[in-house]
């Protein structure tokens, strides 16, 4: 199975910072990922597929590139609502898998 | 308004069964491949299963860890899919979402339903 590590596992940041999360996946996986953001207690909402495309009604703050191996979600401006925890999605073959997800909080 | 509400977890031994529903609304249910995720309490997100739709047959997917334990079925006429777990271990214990994905492949869950709980213990 093709594996997904993310980095780093959590981070502090304060409102405005710009943030950054890397997606590994062990074998080329094209541009079949996705970022969902997970509040506790409540379901993931998905914020970018296809690697970089923004899913609708989310904010232009959050943008998803990369390709083959290497993606990154990238907040511009962190903003309250934001701390949560992020996870990728690769879904290239199955079984789909899930990063370990990182945690955001506040500094 | 895109709508999924899961239902049917509980609590139910080791070695148990267990049939988790998921209803849905506000778009042409038919047409989209319906994934499940779970998430143990604390840990992160797990891919459970996928079945495809009419077009692709109603052919199904799953995660190593409930293959031949778990089942998916579906029906179109009442919007609704469904989560068969049988032989039920403790490690099943956790949140069970349902997602709906395009048949592109390009779009995978994309909309999430409130998650229902499954407890497996003694």
């Amino acid at each position: 199975d093709i594996q997904m590590t993310q980095a780093p596992s959590s981070l502090s940041a304060s409102v405005g910072d710009r943030v950054t999360i890397t997606c590994r996946a062990s074998q080329g996986i094209r541009n079949d990922l996705g970022w969902y953001q997970q509040k506790p207690g409540k379901a993931p909402k998905r914020l970018i597929y296809a690697a970089s495309s923004l899913q609708s009604g989310v904010p232009s703050r959050f943008s998803g590139s990369g390709s083959g191996t290497e993606f990154t979600l990238t907040i511009s401006s962190l903003q309250p609502e934001d701390f949560a925890t992020y996870y990728c999605l690769r879904h290239n073959t199955y079984p789909f898998t899930f990063g370990p997800g990182t945690k955001v909080d506040i500094k | 308004e895109v709508q999924l509400v899961e239902s049917g977890g509980g609590l139910v031994q080791p070695g148990g069964s267990l049939r988790l529903s998921c209803a849905a609304s506000g778009f042409t249910f038919s047409d989209y491949y319906l994934d499940w995720v779970r998430q143990a309490p604390g840990k992160g997100l797990e891919w459970v299963g996928r079945i495809r739709n009419k077009a692709n047959s109603y052919t199904t997917e799953y995660a190593a860890s409930v293959k031949g334990r778990f089942t998916l079925s579906r029906d179109d006429s009442k919007n609704s899919v469904y989560l068969q777990m049988n032989s039920l271990k403790t490690e099943d214990t956790a949140v069970y979402y349902c997602t709906r994905s395009t048949s592109s492949g390009i779009s995978v869950a994309d909309y999430w339903g409130q998650g229902t709980l499954v407890t497996v213990s003694s």
